[in-house]
């Protein structure tokens, strides 16, 4: 139980262009969804969290107008990386959280990543 | 403001030998802490964590953590290392149950000498 997955797993793509990234929870209902990214040989920075039907809270020096996060529904979250550059190659990680009024737990289940490298 | 301490960015042990991670935090309230295993080009697994109750808590792979207040310590062992044992490890904390942000240390990425 608590399967996260990603897709896709890896995107390359051309400088200024712009590249969606799916989290999906595959048996559970993720009412938090949670958005990382990960620099080589480093920890993992939270860059916003969404709840469902709701606007994500981006921490801050995240800039919400390139980094578009919908969580439109239960199972499903996407982060948008608008006109992309070089900088924004990384490996990015989601992962999603329960309903505990369900019986779930709030441990943070995390997806296997995607790697984007901006040319 | 919480914040994660892992003492060591590398740690190498022989196969068969004690794994020991250490990690310590800060807290203005009671924590919930977590250690999670990331291998290459992966996202996290959890290995176990700790809400309330037990201070010694179990998780898979063999792998234990004992939540030590005085020492605002929660160090990860395993008894006897094992190749596939090799990865980076991440310690976390948490404030508020259910959901809410963790806050990670840097990792120990752990090399198991055959």
């Amino acid at each position: 139980g608590a399967v996260v997955s990603q897709h896709p797993s890896r995107v390359i793509c051309k400088s200024g262009t712009s590249v969606k990234i799916e989290c999906r929870s595959l048996d559970f209902q993720a009412t938090t969804m949670f958005w990382y990214r990960q620099f080589p040989k480093q920890s993992l920075m939270l860059m916003a969290t969404s709840n469902e039907g709701s606007k994500a809270t981006y921490e801050q020096g995240v800039e919400k107008d390139k980094f578009l996060i919908n969580h439109a529904s239960l199972t499903l979250s996407t982060l948008t990386v608008t006109s992309a550059h070089p900088e924004d190659s990384s490996f990015y990680i989601c992962s999603a959280s329960g309903d505990l009024a369900g019986g779930l737990s709030g441990t943070q289940y995390f997806g296997p990543g995607t790697r984007l490298t901006v040319l | 403001a919480q914040s994660v301490t892992q003492l060591g960015s590398h740690v190498s042990v022989s196969e068969g030998a004690l794994v020991l991670l250490r990690c310590n935090y800060s807290s203005s309230v009671p924590p919930y802490l977590f250690w999670y295993v990331q291998y290459p080009n992966q996202g996290l697994q959890l290995l176990l964590k700790y809400t309330t109750g037990a201070t010694l808590v179990k998780g898979i792979n063999g792998f234990e953590a004992e939540f030590k207040k005085s020492e605002t310590s929660f160090h990860l062992t395993k008894p006897s290392a094992h190749m596939s044992d090799a990865a980076e490890y991440f310690c976390a904390v948490s404030d508020v149950w259910g959901a809410q942000k963790l806050v990670f240390g840097q990792g120990t990425r752990l090399t198991i000498n055959p």
